[in-house]
C-alpha cells in the first residue's frame, strides 16, 4: 500500500529555511492525486501550510504569506517543503498528506522541526 | 483564515453516544460539502474518520457518522468505546482554495 515519509533536519537555526521531503512509496506521485504538508506545533491543533495538485499548481495558507514554496519531483517520487525566514513559532510536528478529494485521506508520520539557535 | 471552532472537549462513558461540533462560516463549512474529521491518538498521525460530511472511508467504524446543518458540522460517535479516547478535528474546503482545521477536541471516555 502506498506509504509516506518525511525527511529532514530535525534542528533550524531561526531566520534560515526549512528543508522537507515526503518520500511516497508503493505507488506513483503522478497519479493524479494531490499533495498536502500539515504542522502541528506542541501541545496545539492542525495547521494546513500548502498543497501542490497533480498539475503541479500550487496554494498556501495564507497566513504563511510567501514564506512557503512546495515542489514535486516526479523522477524521485517525492515532494517538499522549503519555509523559509523561521522562527520559534515554526517550530512543530510536520506531516506530509495525500488528498483523496477535499480531504486528506492518507499520512506520513510526521517529522519534529525544532527552530532554534 | 482562521481555525473552525470546536468545543475544547467532550466526554461520555462506554456504550453512550457524544457529539463534536464544528463551527465555520459560509466561506467554508457553510459553502461546501467538503468538511471532514480526523482522530488522533497521542504521538501519532492524523487518521482520516469522515470525508465529505458524511462518508466513511473503509475500515471506519460505523458508529462514527457525520452530518452539516449551515455553517455548522458535527461528528456524532455513538456505543462510545475507551479506544475512541483522542483528539478529533475537523476539515474544511474554503473559498480560497484552500484548507482550514478546526480548533480540535478531546474526547474522554469516563
Amino acid at each position: 500500500q502506498v506509504q509516506l515519509q518525511e525527511s529532514g533536519p530535525g534542528l533550524v537555526k531561526p531566520s534560515e529555511t526549512l528543508s522537507l521531503t515526503c518520500a511516497v512509496s508503493g505507488g506513483s506521485i503522478s497519479r493524479g492525486y494531490g499533495w498536502s504538508w500539515v504542522r502541528q506545533p506542541p501541545g496545539k491543533g492542525l495547521e494546513w501550510i500548502g498543497q501542490i495538485s497533480h498539475s503541479g499548481s500550487t496554494n498556501n495558507n495564507p497566513s504563511l504569506k510567501s514564506r512557503v514554496t512546495i515542489s514535486v519531483d516526479k523522477s524521485k517520487n517525492r515532494f517538499s517543503l522549503k519555509l523559509t525566514s523561521v522562527t520559534a513559532a515554526d517550530t512543530a510536528v510536520y506531516y506530509c498528506a495525500r488528498h483523496g478529494g477535499w480531504h486528506f485521506d492518507l499520512w506520513g508520520r510526521g517529522t519534529l522541526v525544532t527552530v532554534s539557535s | 483564515q482562521s481555525a473552525l471552532t470546536q468545543p475544547a472537549s467532550v466526554s461520555g462513558s462506554p456504550g453512550q453516544s457524544i457529539t463534536i461540533s464544528c463551527t465555520g462560516t459560509s466561506s467554508d463549512i457553510g459553502g461546501y460539502n467538503f468538511v471532514s474529521w480526523y482522530q488522533q491518538h497521542p504521538g501519532k498521525a492524523p487518521k482520516l474518520m469522515i470525508y465529505d460530511v458524511s462518508n466513511r472511508p473503509s475500515g471506519v467504524s460505523n458508529r462514527f457518522s457525520g452530518s452539516k446543518s449551515g455553517n455548522t458540522a458535527s461528528l456524532t460517535i455513538s456505543g462510545l468505546q475507551a479506544e475512541d479516547e483522542a483528539d478529533y478535528y475537523c476539515s474544511s474546503y474554503t473559498s480560497s482554495d484552500t484548507y482550514v482545521f478546526g480548533t480540535g477536541t478531546k474526547v474522554t471516555v469516563l
